[in-house]
């Protein structure tokens, strides 16, 4: 199946600090890239959606002045965390989506988990 | 919006049939249903999908009656490995034509030895 890469897997950062997060797609184009959080024992939240070649679309109460997504390739987009405070820790999860006629399937990466001191 | 209800958890014991039943009453004609699964500080990972009556591959089955309104993923002869939190998500369109997935929130399987 179609393989979805997450860097990194970990990391820990200072306060106000900003971290990039990557998530590939490794063995198929992927022109619509979604970014979730989750917190401890919690469902995944929609934070935004990254299209390729245009400004990503914010779910409504994610900041996206501090949540910088960049998707500037068919394989590619990232996601900034600018000026991290604590309450910013939490599990970052991407996915990317294939499409055919109403049909999609979502690949997820294996997720970021971002602690904030 | 086609939001989905799930069990929020469920036991069960190795060895045993486990089906894990959702509600998507707002099911829109087109749209496909999917599960998912999830281990700890991992992303979800596909399972199976359907449209209508029933699907099986080569880990579970998935029923959906004719009025689509709920599905069941049907795990056989669970394992502890199968503990993991199962999500159904079904399409998600809007009123400007955006698809959107959203996850509701999942159910919560523990298997014991």
């Amino acid at each position: 199946g179609a393989v979805v890469s997450q860097h990194p897997s970990r990391v820990i950062c200072k306060s106000g600090t900003s971290v990039k997060i990557e998530c590939r797609s490794l063995d198929f184009q992927a022109t619509t890239m979604f970014w979730y959080r989750q917190f401890p024992k919690q469902s995944l939240m929609l934070m935004a959606t990254s299209n390729e070649g245009s400004k990503a679309t914010y779910e409504q109460g994610v900041e996206k002045d501090k949540f910088l997504i960049n998707h500037a390739s068919l394989t590619l987009s990232t996601l900034t965390v600018t000026s991290a405070h604590p309450e910013d820790s939490s599990f970052y999860i991407c996915s990317a989506r294939i499409e055919w006629a109403s049909n999609e399937k979502l690949f997820f990466g294996s997720g970021t988990q971002l602690s904030v001191l | 919006l086609a939001k989905t209800t799930q069990p929020i958890s469920m036991d069960s014991y190795e060895g045993q049939e486990v089906n894990i039943t959702c509600s998507h009453n707002n099911i829109a004609t087109n749209d496909y249903i999917t599960w998912y699964q999830q281990f700890p500080s991992q992303g979800p990972r596909f399972i199976i999908q359907g449209y209508k009556t029933k699907v099986t591959n080569e880990v579970a089955s998935l029923f959906i009656p004719a009025d689509r309104k709920s599905s069941t993923l049907s795990l056989p002869r669970v394992s502890l490995s199968d503990t993991a939190v199962y999500y159904c998500l079904v399409g998600d369109r809007e009123d400007t034509g955006r698809r959107a997935l959203t996850f509701g929130s999942g159910t919560r399987l523990q298997v014991q030895p």
